[in-house]
């Protein structure tokens, strides 16, 4: 149980271009799904939250206009990368959390972005 | 603030060799600590969440134990299929995100 997909899980655009990934938790409804980003042997970097129906918060730095994110149902977050530049290729993993307040957080397989 | 440090950064061990991976946290009221694992190119992949000082849990062979400052992720007899990458992260009753430790880098050797 507590399957979390994302897709694509690899893709490669122009600059200036926009990218839509999908996050999808498979067998169970998510309250609240994140968004995170890492960098060659680093660890995760939080860039928002999202809960369903609600609005995003992003974490300090983060652009909202640049990374958009949309929560429409208990099953589906998506992050759009707009305007994408080469400086925002990397790894791009989503999570989602049950819905009690101690619920782990289960991460997807992450998606690939490569900006030309 | 709250911070998570794991050690050591990388770990090789013969098969079969069992050892213990560190993650010492500090945190503002700890409402979860969690173990994960990740291999290259995937999402991590969720092992164990420890609520309470004492508490442990089992997987394979794997046991993740918790004390008020630290937290062990012990491996017996480990087969290469066992090398990942082993992440530790904390959540405070303050909020819901996960602070992550840098990782341990578990390298098993046939």
């Amino acid at each position: 149980g507590a399957v979390v997909s994302q897709h694509p899980s690899r893709v490669i655009c122009k600059s200036g271009t926009s990218v839509k990934i999908e996050c999808r938790s498979l067998d169970f409804q998510a309250t609240t799904m994140f968004w995170y980003r890492q960098f060659p042997k680093k660890s995760l970097m939080l860039m928002a939250t999202s809960n369903e129906g609600s609005k995003a918060t992003y974490e300090q730095g983060v652009e909202k206009d640049k990374f958009l994110i949309n929560h429409a149902s208990l099953t589906l977050s998506t992050l759009t990368v707009t305007s994408a530049h080469p400086e925002d290729s990397s790894f791009y993993i989503c999570s989602a959390r049950t819905g009690t307040s101690l619920g782990t957080q289960y991460f997807g397989p992450g998606t690939r972005l490569l900006v030309l | 603030e709250d911070q998570v440090t794991q050690s050591p950064e990388a770990l090789r061990l013969q098969e079969g060799e069992s050892s213990s991976l560190n993650c010492s946290y500090t945190v503002s009221g700890l409402r979860g600590l969690f173990w994960y694992r990740q291999d290259p190119g995937k999402g991590p992949e969720f092992l164990f969440t420890l609520y309470s000082a004492g508490e442990e849990k089992e997987k394979e062979r794997l046991k993740a134990t918790l004390t008020k400052k630290e937290s062990f992720l012990h491996i017996t007899a480990p087969k290469p299929e066992d090398s990942a990458t082993y992440l530790c992260a904390v959540t405070n009753f303050g909020n819901e995100k996960l602070t992550f430790g840098t990782g341990t880098r578990l390298t098993i050797i046939p």
